[in-house]
């Protein structure tokens, strides 16, 4: 079993739906929690950036994390055309620890 | 403030030569990362710097790869001789601390 496990889709949405990202973990020592956007031929992006359980929002985007069923969703709201790019969840011990990669979901949003 | 640097951009070889790729991070990160990132995969961790000191690589292959970080600031991360399974992405990202990392824009390396 994969540490990080992410569908990779591709996942095609009309522009102004609302897409749901998902990521399942199996090391309970994962405690911060990372989305990152990689357009094509560009490296990856930070996206959101949380601790623990619970939800953070930032603008059109909610990220949620449930370390009980070690569960963690990424939310677009309205989404456009330019959010089209592979998301990548990327959940982490902390510190110095490493950050396990999914192996990224690809969206695409058509006009 | 300027982002994670990396060149060349686009590196085309044949398999069994030798080839070197350059990572300047962002000023003030001690933190610098190597990763590999295969067509539809995450990316990889192959090494990490803290400062110019080596934290984790594990996943290095030694046989062939090597990095160094030479003054604690830019790195290179090098392949000899390279194969075909090489053929890949090679990013770089730094953090501050125990904050996110920020990725360059990576190097695409294709193995003939």
């Amino acid at each position: 079993q994969k540490e990080v496990e992410q569908d990779p889709g591709p996942l095609s949405v009309p522009e102004g739906a609302i897409v749901s990202l998902n990521c399942t973990y199996s090391n309970s020592a994962f405690q911060y929690f990372m989305w990152y956007r990689q357009y094509s031929r560009k490296g990856p992006e930070l996206l959101m950036y949380t601790y623990s359980s619970g939800n953070k929002e930032d603008g059109r985007f909610t990220a949620q994390v449930d370390k009980s069923s070690k569960y963690i969703s990424l939310f677009i709201r309205d989404s456009q055309p330019s959010d089209s790019a592979t998301y990548l969840c990327a959940p982490s011990g902390g510190g110095y620890q490493k950050v396990t990669f999914g192996t990224g979901t690809k969206l695409q949003v058509i006009p | 403030e300027a982002g994670v640097a990396q060149s060349p951009r686009y590196k085309i070889i044949e398999k069994r030569q030798s080839v070197a790729f350059w990572c300047n991070p962002i000023s003030g990160h001690a933190t610098l990362y190597w990763y590999q990132q295969i067509l539809g995969q995450g990316p990889k961790l192959l090494i990490q710097f803290q400062n110019n000191g080596v934290v984790d690589d594990s996943q290095l292959p030694k046989d062939r790869f090597s990095a160094e970080r030479l003054k604690g600031v830019d790195s290179t991360l090098k392949i000899q001789p390279a194969k075909l399974e090489d053929s890949a992405v090679y990013l770089c990202a730094s953090s501050l601390g125990n904050q996110p990392q920020h990725f360059g824009d990576g190097t695409r390396l294709s193995i003939l």
